[in-house]
């Protein structure tokens, strides 16, 4: 079946950029997201993008998208100590209106 | 900013009892789904709802599970019988169109004993 493969575990010192990769395999996937889940705590949508885009910029965070390779990265810059959460890469495809994740990826900041 | 409501936020039931889970979607939605996440597991699709009906279901959703929006606000997922392997956090989500844009609630935490 389809799926979203994430690294397990990113450490980064604060102050620092964060890098987190996702690849999938779904070449259907129309909408690919990013959401992020402090402990015990819900799903919060960071940002999605298009297919058809490259790049989303909104703030610190960068979305980058190769369609041919399959892969997603989200770029967090000038990381804090308040960004240590569990990151999940998600994909949707017109197909269906289901999403499929990955299975995160622990952010942990150092100060 | 608008929110998925979802209540309980946890709930500790014995196995082959009854739960309804409860969630109040963003109001001008029109699409709800149902998502769980069995402890240090991936976020896993159960079913979506629209137009009143169940549009997808993957195959978790077995017959010990149902959905339903009893009025114009809540949405809720009844699970029959529950069992130990039921155990895990579910998540709400609704979205204005079919794919993009899912707001999550905070999900409701279910331990089974």
């Amino acid at each position: 079946g389809e799926d979203v493969e994430q690294s397990l575990f990113l450490s980064v010192r604060e102050g620092d950029s964060s890098v987190i990769n996702c690849t999938y395999t779904d070449s259907s996937s129309t909408y690919l997201y990013w959401y992020k889940q402090e402990p015990g705590a819900g799903l919060q949508l960071l940002t999605y993008i298009f297919s058809n885009m490259d790049m989303k910029q909104d703030q610190r965070l960068t979305v980058l998208l190769n369609k041919k390779d399959k892969h997603l990265s989200l770029r967090i810059a000038d990381t804090q100590t308040g960004d240590s959460a569990i990151y999940f890469c998600a994909e949707s495809s017109t197909n269906n209106n289901d999403m499929r994740f990955g299975a995160g990826t622990r952010l942990t900041v150092k100060p | 900013e608008p929110e998925v409501t979802q209540t309980p936020s946890h709930q500790v039931t014995q196995m082959g009892q009854e739960v309804i889970l409860r969630c109040v979607p963003i109001s001008n939605h029109l699409y709800f789904y149902w998502y769980r996440q069995i402890l240090g597991q991936k976020v896993e699709f159960l079913v979506s709802f629209y137009n009143n009906e169940i549009s997808e279901k993957s195959e978790i959703f077995d017959d010990q599970f149902s959905v339903e929006r009893p009025d114009g606000s809540n949405f809720t997922l009844k699970i029959r019988s529950t069992k130990l392997e039921d155990s895990a956090m579910y998540f709400c989500a609704s979205s204005a169109e079919g794919s993009g844009g899912y707001t999550f609630g905070s999900g409701t935490r279910l331990t089974v004993v």
